[in-house]
């Protein structure tokens, strides 16, 4: 069985800080994924990452995925109370995705 | 912009009851999902079906079962709905050639008294 370990799993931090939230596995992907839940909606899809090693940016997000395709990290820099939310990571593997099992952030102002 | 419309936001059933959860797609998407979201647990995938009257189970099918009459309605059913299942339950669609872009909807929040 596939198993993506995400940590932490709950992180409460001021406006402005940085954080990183991690992804780990024993196993290797296809490609990951990161999404962002609001209360009360689905997740949305923030990006895919495809190549070991590859960086994608999204304005303040930075995603890695690592050099093995196992795991990968998601860094916000300068965070919002705008970033608040739960993160999921997501491996994919033959058209299904397995999930982390999240992170709740949370940005106080 | 896709659309995945599921037919309750909140819903309280009672132990032994049958349940239906509705999911409707407007983008034409061959391939529909239904996950169940714990806390600490993420989501886990229930069902799948890959085009009308096909289904395949997921990674916890046990007390669930679903329906695909058409392309773009997906039913989820609860054939005697136990506490266990009370959860958030999230319906997904994708195109065939982008399986892996799911699309969700906004969840509906079961509970089973």
């Amino acid at each position: 069985t596939q198993l993506l370990e995400q940590s932490p799993q709950f992180l409460s931090i001021q406006e402005g800080e940085n954080l990183t939230v991690y992804c780990n596995s024993s196993s290797v992907f296809s490609s990951l994924q990161w999404y962002r839940q609001e209360p009360g909606e689905g997740p949305v899809l923030l990006v895919t990452v495809v190549t070991g090693g590859e960086v994608k940016k999204l304005k303040r997000l930075t995603f890695q995925f690592g050099d093995a395709r196992k795991d990968s990290s998601l860094h916000i820099t300068a965070a919002q109370t705008g970033d608040t939310g739960l993160y999921l990571c997501a491996g994919v593997n033959t058209g299904k995705l397995i999930f982390g099992q999240g992170t709740t952030l949370q940005v106080k102002p | 912009d896709v659309k995945v419309t599921q037919s309750s936001r909140y819903l309280v059933k009672r132990t032994g009851e049958k349940v239906f959860l509705e999911c409707v797609q407007d983008m034409d998407h061959e391939n529909m999902f239904w996950y169940r979201q714990d806390p600490g647990l993420g989501l886990r995938l229930i069902y799948f079906s890959y085009d009308v009257k096909m289904k395949e189970k997921g990674d916890i099918p046990e007390g669930y079962s679903v329906s695909r009459e058409k392309k773009e309605r997906f039913s989820l059913i609860l054939e005697s709905a136990s506490t266990n299942q009370t959860s958030m339950y999230l319906c997904a669609s994708s195109l065939a050639g982008a399986p892996d872009t799911q699309y969700f909807g906004p969840g509906t929040r079961l509970t089973v008294l």
